[in-house]
């Protein structure tokens, strides 16, 4: 069975500092997606960044890119310039791209970030 | 367009209750999901609906149950509740609910059993 861990529970930014989130993944599926969501205080889960793993490439999206080692199963998030609105839980979650469909996310158990003013 | 919509926010109940819980999916999509997410838990994948049918199933008992209706409403229905029952329900939607789909999350309605 896939799995998610997110080793870090907590972790604190200054702002406009950049700041790493570790996630690693389990799987024995060749192809498969993975994703940084976000969960403010208003609970609303909204989607930070996207990458597929057949892609080589990075994927960015403004302040916040990934560094995705296939090889290694892991899936960093970098968040730069960080700002006070990027206070919230991070979540990476993994969906295999056979068999399954878009809401049949495993999700990691979740990384607290602060940011300090 | 609006987004998800997730009815009650707040809810109440006590054991051996039963619960039914509402989601209004961003209007176009069909593919309506629903999770559970407790501290000790995290989120886990309770089931999702298609076109008004049932397409994948997480790990949960029987007394969580769910529909969908023909404009892609959906209710969950939680029957004899537990008190392991208390935590924030959350639904998504997407247009066909594929893995490439970006998905939309609902603010949630959190359940507590008493």
């Amino acid at each position: 069975a896939q799995t998610v861990t997110q080793s870090q529970p907590e972790m604190s930014v200054q702002e406009a500092e950049t700041v790493t989130l570790s996630c690693t993944y389990d799987t024995s599926e060749s192809d498969y997606y993975l994703f940084w969501y976000k969960q403010p205080p208003s609970r609303q889960m909204i989607l930070v960044i996207r990458q597929e793993a057949y892609k080589q490439q990075n994927a960015t999206e403004n302040r916040f890119s990934v560094n995705f080692q296939k090889a290694a199963k892991s899936f960093s998030l970098k968040i730069s310039d960080s700002q006070l609105g990027d206070a919230a839980m991070y979540f990476c979650a993994y969906n295999g791209a056979y068999g399954g469909s878009q809401g049949n996310l495993i999700f990691g158990k979740g990384t607290k970030l602060s940011v300090k003013p | 367009k609006a987004g998800v919509t997730q009815t009650p926010r707040y809810l109440i109940k006590t054991r051996g209750q039963q619960v039914t819980l509402s989601c209004s999916p961003i209007s176009g999509h069909r593919s309506v999901s629903w999770y559970q997410q407790t501290p000790g838990q995290g989120l886990q994948f309770l089931f999702e609906y298609f076109s008004e049918t049932q397409r994948n199933k997480g790990n949960f008992p029987g007394r969580f149950s769910g529909r969908q209706f023909s404009n892609s409403r959906s209710e969950m229905n939680v029957s004899t509740l537990e008190l392991g029952d208390s935590a924030l329900y959350l639904c998504a939607s997407s247009v066909f609910g594929q893995v490439n789909e970006k998905l939309f999350f609902g603010s949630g309605t959190q359940l507590s059993v008493l």
